[in-house]
Order: C-alpha cells, then sequence, then structure tokens
C-alpha cells in the first residue's frame, strides 16, 4: 500500500494557505467503516509529531488553521495560514492496515 | 506526563547485533500497542514493526524480517528493539512511537525522542 504525497517541496508565505495532498494505491477504508489515515509533522531535529487522524480530527493542541479533508484514496492537509513555527516536513500515514506506511514527504519552507 | 524515553546513541559494526529500550511513562503500558519507525539520514520515515504489549502479539515489515524481534518488559515498562546482522544500510534515528487505538484512532500519538544508530566499519 503506497502513500504518494504532492508536492515534494512547498514553497509557502506567511499568512497565506497551504495545501499537501496524499493519494492511497489502495482504500484505507477498513472493515470496521473507519478510514487510518493521519498526518504528522516533523521539525529539523525533532521527532515527528501528530497533526491530524482519522482523515480530520485534530490532535490536542494542534491549532484549528491545520484541517484534513478526503476519502477513500485521496486526501489533503491544509493550513489556513501559515506560521513561521509550520516550517518542517509534512507525512500522511495509514495504520489501516499492516505494514503501516508512510508518504513520502512534503517539505514547507517559507519563501 | 505521557511521554516514550529511548536509549542513547549507538555505534555499531557490520553484523553486529542492536538492542535499543524505549519506556514509557505517565500511562498504563500495557493499554497501548508499541510501533518502531526509522528514519536514514536526510530522509522519511519508514515503518519496522508493532507489539501488541498485552499479548506480546507482533508484525513487523518484511523488509527486516528475520532480523528484527520487538519484546517488551511489562514490569517495566519497557519496549526494546533488537536488530541484528547490522548493515551499513540500517544507519538512522530509531523512533518508539505509541498506537493511541481509540483515543486517536489508532495513530501514533506519542513519540520517543530518537534512539541515532550508526552501522561503519
Amino acid at each position: 500500500l503506497v502513500l504518494t504525497q504532492t508536492p515534494l517541496s512547498s514553497p509557502a508565505t506567511l499568512g497565506q494557505p497551504a495545501s499537501i495532498s496524499c493519494t492511497s494505491s489502495q482504500s484505507l477504508v477498513h472493515s470496521d467503516g473507519k478510514t487510518y489515515l493521519s498526518w504528522l509533522h516533523q521539525r529539523p531535529g525533532q521527532p515527528p509529531r501528530l497533526l491530524i487522524y482519522n482523515i480530520s480530527n485534530r490532535f490536542s493542541g494542534v491549532p484549528d488553521r491545520f484541517s484534513g479533508s478526503g476519502a477513500g484514496t485521496d486526501f489533503t492537509l491544509k493550513i489556513s495560514r501559515v506560521e513561521a513555527e509550520d516550517v518542517g516536513v509534512y507525512y500522511c500515514m495509514q495504520t489501516s492496515r499492516f505494514p503501516l506506511t508512510f508518504g513520502g514527504g512534503t517539505k514547507v519552507e517559507i519563501k | 506526563q505521557v511521554h516514550l524515553l529511548q536509549s542513547g546513541p549507538e555505534v555499531k559494526k557490520p553484523g553486529a547485533s542492536l538492542k535499543i529500550s524505549c519506556k514509557s511513562f505517565g500511562y498504563n503500558f500495557t493499554n497501548f500497542a508499541i510501533n518502531w519507525v526509522r528514519q536514514a539520514p536526510g530522509q522519511g520515515l519508514e515503518w519496522l514493526g508493532w507489539i501488541n504489549t498485552h499479548n506480546g502479539n507482533t508484525n513487523y515489515e518484511h523488509k527486516v524480517m528475520g532480523r528484527i524481534t520487538v519484546t517488551t518488559d511489562t514490569s517495566a515498562s519497557t519496549a526494546y528493539l533488537e536488530l541484528r546482522s547490522l548493515r551499513s544500510d540500517d544507519t538512522a534515528t530509531y523512533y518508539c512511537t505509541r498506537d493511541g487505538l481509540q483515543l486517536v484512532d489508532d495513530a501514533l500519538d506519542i513519540w520517543g525522542q530518537g534512539t541515532m544508530v550508526i552501522v561503519s566499519s
């Protein structure tokens, strides 16, 4: 099960929106009806941290400028207004089935 | 406070074995599964394996099957990753991470600080 992220790199403008896509080679809908697609953010030199789970649920403490959407095989992470602390690499990840897999990552940097 | 604390950096020679520990704090260790993920320098994230900390069931990535063993010591609230027959391409930062189960629909909600492993002759 391959997750493909686009773009690989996203030069962002402070205060402007940014968007990252994640496409799965197979449907991520589990037999229980849920879709176990999450988004992680990793700053340089730090471990990843969870942003979004189950497509669109923000993890505790995540600002509401982050939102997730999608269904089936196509998913999107949006940042409504990019802030300086949002730089780093974003990964989508599926935990619907083993082996767990990650997207290749999208690097967000400020223009 | 809920967190995972990993053991320190390692330097190993090719062919050697590695064992990294991951101690949990702030929650009931056997209520949540643990995954191991690694990241080669400048690269993305790669899932390696999973353990059900309640019953010890495991699942491993095919690429490392046969070289990897994930175990737990529930009395110490600690998970371990053992990787054998190390190669230079095992050089990476290794992370343990908690499966948050019903709290976050099986997303990986808590991450250790990472353990840097260098495999070099």
